[in-house]
């Protein structure tokens, strides 16, 4: 099973550049989640969504967009890099059913300079 | 200002040891999970509570939801090596949106042989 997959892995990016992380899962989960997460900060969610064409900001949006064209992709995109934006990211999916655990991809480290 | 106080930040033990590990938070949650993080990967549920007083054992890890939840405990009897890595705490609150996660900053254990 692949569950949740992030690419690339590791990316390093120049301040003002621009690209996108994708996340895919295969367990047709409906909610996806976009966390970052910083050394001794624990997770800040980004952006999440509930569906197809259904999106919201979560605690820290500024700097990024999202898109949910299907149920399966939830691709995460920076326009203008900043340092402030080095990081590693996580996506994560669920069941819309209470409790339900997330499924984290394993991650991608992105460093701007 | 962080909704769920972790405690201790660092952990550093010797195997055999017992230790406890506290996630602490001002307001009351409908649940509280518990994530183990490893170097390179994504956070993996260890355990969801739901129930004030609600205790869970998963071999020699016992969590604990308090009375009132709005806290609770990750107890390891006897560590392991293996149990090394990052513990993260995560709240769901009543009524929150899209059942949206609130993370601590994680308790970082290291077991030493």
């Amino acid at each position: 099973n692949a569950g949740v997959t992030q690419t690339p892995k590791f990316r390093i990016l120049k301040i003002g550049q621009s690209m996108t992380l994708q996340c895919a899962q295969d367990m047709n989960h409906n909610y996806m989640y976009w966390y970052r997460q910083d050394p001794g900060m624990g997770l800040k969610l980004i952006y999440y969504s509930v569906g197809a064409g259904i999106t919201d900001k979560g605690e820290v949006p500024n700097g990024y967009n999202v898109s949910r064209s299907t149920t399966e992709d939830f691709p995460l995109r920076l326009e203008l890099a900043a340092p402030s934006q080095t990081s590693v990211y996580f996506c994560a999916s669920r069941t819309a059913r209470d409790n339900s655990p997330l499924h984290f991809g394993n991650g991608t480290r992105l460093t701007v300079t | 200002t962080q909704l769920l106080e972790q405690s201790p930040q660092f952990l550093s033990i010797q195997e055999g040891e017992n230790l406890t590990v506290y996630c602490n938070s001002s307001s009351v949650f409908s649940s509280l999970q518990w994530y183990r993080q490893e170097p390179g990967e994504g956070p993996v549920l260890l355990v969801t509570v739901v129930t004030g007083g609600e205790v869970k054992k998963l071999k020699r890890l016992t969590f604990q939801f308090g009375d009132a939840r709005k806290d609770s405990s990750l107890h390891i009897t006897a560590a392991q090596p293996g149990d090394t890595g990052l513990y993260l705490c995560a709240g769901a609150q009543r009524g929150s949106t899209l059942g949206r996660l609130y993370f601590g900053r994680g308790t970082q254990l290291t077991v030493w042989p």
